[in-house]
């Protein structure tokens, strides 16, 4: 069963870039597609976007602009950046097996916008 | 951008009670609609896919219906480890959108 481990900064400055990477164990992560979803305090789940076995990207239209994944495959990671960030952008970010529907989960990572 | 609404935002029901929640969605997803229950600080988990697909593990008081534009989320009789919030996501596009959620509380 494939195993999800999200890493990264846990605080990031305004305007900053945010960057993530979840750790794929149990399967490859060139076999798979690979999702972002992340939720703010109190609030519903978000799709940030997703990745295919190609390498091709598909984000969410209204943070398209910021957002840019990408895969690793020597260390079996996929990765999520997010510039110009902004308090808004504070949230537990998740990283999931996309089979369309999110089939496997991280734990989730917080990641805070502030100075 | 394909929209989904749930109904209700919050649900107060009692151990034992059918529990229905329904999601629509602004435009024909056909079947490609999953279920997810999410608790206090854990990620979610998925529970339906295909609209009526029961995730391997998942009891089978959890059962889902619908098609096109409407579905529905039923749990049969509500069990205490059943309090929880649960969401709706569309797949239909290569863009994904999740329902707003719904939480069920002990009435």
């Amino acid at each position: 069963q494939v195993q999800l481990q999200e890493s990264g900064p846990g605080l990031v400055k305004p305007s900053e870039t945010l960057s993530l990477t979840c750790s794929v164990s149990g399967g490859s992560v060139s076999s798979f597609y690979w999702s972002w979803i992340r939720q703010s305090a109190g609030k519903g789940l978000e799709w940030i976007g997703r990745i295919d076995t190609s390498g091709s990207t598909y984000y969410n239209p209204s943070l398209t602009s910021r957002v840019t994944m990408s895969v690793d495959t020597s260390k079996n990671q996929f990765s999520l950046k997010v510039g110009s960030v902004t308090a808004a952008d504070t949230a537990v970010y998740y990283c999931a097996r996309d089979s369309g529907f999110a089939s496997g989960w991280g734990q989730g990572t917080l990641v805070t916008v502030s100075s | 951008d394909i929209q989904l609404t749930q109904s209700p935002s919050t649900l107060s029901a009692s151990v034992g009670d059918r529990v229905t929640i329904t999601c629509r969605a602004s435009q024909s997803i056909v079947t490609w609609l999953a279920w997810y229950q999410q608790k206090p600080g854990k990620a979610p988990e998925l529970l339906i896919y295909k609209a009526s697909s029961l995730e391997t593990g998942v009891p089978s008081r959890f059962s889902g219906s619908g098609s096109g534009t409407e579905f529905t989320l039923t749990i049969s009789s509500l069990q205490p480890d059943d309090f929880a919030t649960y969401y709706c996501q569309q797949y239909n596009s290569f863009s994904r959108t999740f329902g707003q959620g719904t939480k069920v509380e002990i009435k």
